[in-house]
């Protein structure tokens, strides 16, 4: 089957650790987005990458880093600067970054990131 | 730019009720639109879309028709049960914006009870 896998499913970081979170999507789609969720609030985006060896800010990369060296993999780290890191992050892939494409977004099962 | 507002939750139905969650959106040229629906502690899965003025998306009993005029994408389901207790998000992707990213309304909580 298809499909977007997270890893790990929890995640518990101490103050002023770095850590990363695993996307790996083997529907051979070109972009990859991360998502952010607070509790009772909607999405908000992080980083995309439209194609390999590419990425850009969403509306919300302070604290955070990310890297596309795959076509399969986008992995998010959340940096010692982000103050505030306790959310439920989900990543996505989509066959294209077209703006006339009506393909959607496919989602993981997110990672929830918690400070010690 | 553009957005997408849904109306407040939670909604609380009782089981076998019609259900409706208002979506409208801001957007100029002819964008596609998604629901997405969020099962407690899981990631967001496609419900159904409309890439049309007119459309109607459907699926799992749910619908909802494209309305240019109004600028809206209305859910709707005749007759709903527990399991559909979930958090649906509107979302909105193209038209003249030029970007394939998704525009997502805040979610609105759907609880049924037996």
């Amino acid at each position: 089957d298809g499909g977007i896998t997270q890893s790990p499913k929890y995640l518990f970081r101490k103050e002023g650790q770095n850590v990363t979170l695993s996307c790996e999507q083997n529907l051979n789609h070109d972009a990859m987005y991360w998502y952010r969720q607070d509790p009772g609030q909607g999405l908000r985006l992080i980083y995309y990458s439209q194609i390999v060896n590419d990425f850009q800010k969403g509306d919300i990369a302070e604290g955070y880093s990310v890297s596309r060296e795959k076509k399969e993999s986008f992995p998010l780290t959340v940096t010692s600067a982000q103050k505030n890191p306790t959310a439920f992050y989900l990543c996505a892939s989509s066959i294209d970054f077209v703006s006339e494409s009506n393909q959607p977004q496919h989602f993981g099962d997110g990672t929830r990131l918690s400070i010690l | 730019g553009n957005s997408v507002t849904q109306m407040e939750g939670p909604v609380t139905l009782s089981e076998e009720a019609f259900l409706t969650i208002n979506c409208t959106y801001t957007a100029t040229g002819y964008p596609s639109l998604f629901w997405y629906v969020q099962y407690p502690g899981e990631g967001l899965q496609l419900l159904l879309k409309a890439t049309k003025a007119d459309d109607k998306g459907s699926n799992k009993g749910f619908e909802a028709t494209y309305r240019k005029e109004t600028t809206s994408f209305h859910l709707e389901k005749g007759s709903v049960q527990v399991s559909d207790s979930a958090v649906y998000f509107c979302a909105l992707k193209g038209g003249s914006s030029n970007t394939g990213k998704l525009i997502f309304g805040q979610g609105t909580t759907l609880q049924v009870k037996p």
